[in-house]
């Protein structure tokens, strides 16, 4: 079946922009997950979502960053105001169960340029 | 909250040898599973072997294989016969039993199989 798809694949915005990046998941996976990845960098967790509820918003690195999931699928990362320093690739990945013997399946990441 | 150390940030070996990558991590956690993932250029993450801290047993999956030493919080990655395509940087990435807070990455290794 088909994997977790992002889009866009990639973005160039100015600074000073809102962006949306967008993440659909693998059809009946309930967990999802928002990744950043700097340059050199490993990935920076942003937020988990069970369902459509974010128990853990604890990632997000500031006010300007926020995320929704509607019907327990389509997930939207927004940053409001961009940033040169928010430009990164970032991932979403989902699974099926929380965490026991389901892994994490990831996209191919939006990498977000801002100049 | 926990952490994943690689220590090596590039490695490059001949087609055909065998080698392993480092990791180390540091919880106070009894249940948790561990993680290394492959991300070639195309940046996509892909599983390649997982292990569950209760299992004494090292999971191994053909060529890949890991040395996991829980006492000394250790979960090395060796690759027999290496190939061409196995060049990709590779991520250790730890995550608690219940999976809420998602994975926690290392920076990463770049392994680089010359031919």
């Amino acid at each position: 079946g088909a994997g977790v798809s992002q889009s866009p694949s990639n973005k160039v915005t100015e600074k000073g922009k809102d962006v949306e990046l967008r993440c659909d998941p693998i059809s009946g996976h309930t967990a999802l997950y928002w990744y950043r990845q700097s340059l050199g960098q490993g990935l920076e967790f942003l937020i988990y979502f069970q369902g459509n509820s974010a128990p853990d918003k604890s990632g997000l690195p500031s006010d300007r960053f926020s995320a929704e999931r509607t019907g327990g699928s389509v997930s939207t990362l927004t940053i409001q105001r961009t940033q040169q320093e928010d430009s990164a690739v970032y991932l979403c990945a989902s699974s099926g169960l929380q965490g026991r013997n389901s892994p994490l399946h990831f996209g191919n990441g939006t990498r977000l340029t801002v100049t | 909250a926990q952490t994943v150390t690689q220590s090596q940030p590039e490695m490059s070996v001949q087609e055909a040898e065998t080698v392993t990558l480092s990791c180390t991590y540091d919880t106070s956690e009894n249940n948790y599973y561990l993680f290394w993932y492959k991300q070639p250029p195309s940046r996509q993450m892909i599983l390649v072997i997982r292990q569950e801290a209760y299992k004494q047993q090292n999971a191994t999956e053909n060529r890949f294989s890991v040395n996991f030493q829980k006492a000394a919080k250790s979960f090395s990655l060796k690759i027999s016969d290496s190939q061409l395509g196995d060049t990709a940087m590779y991520f250790c990435a730890f995550m608690k039993g219940g999976g809420a807070d998602g994975l926690t990455f290392g920076k990463g290794t770049h392994l680089i199989i010359q031919p």
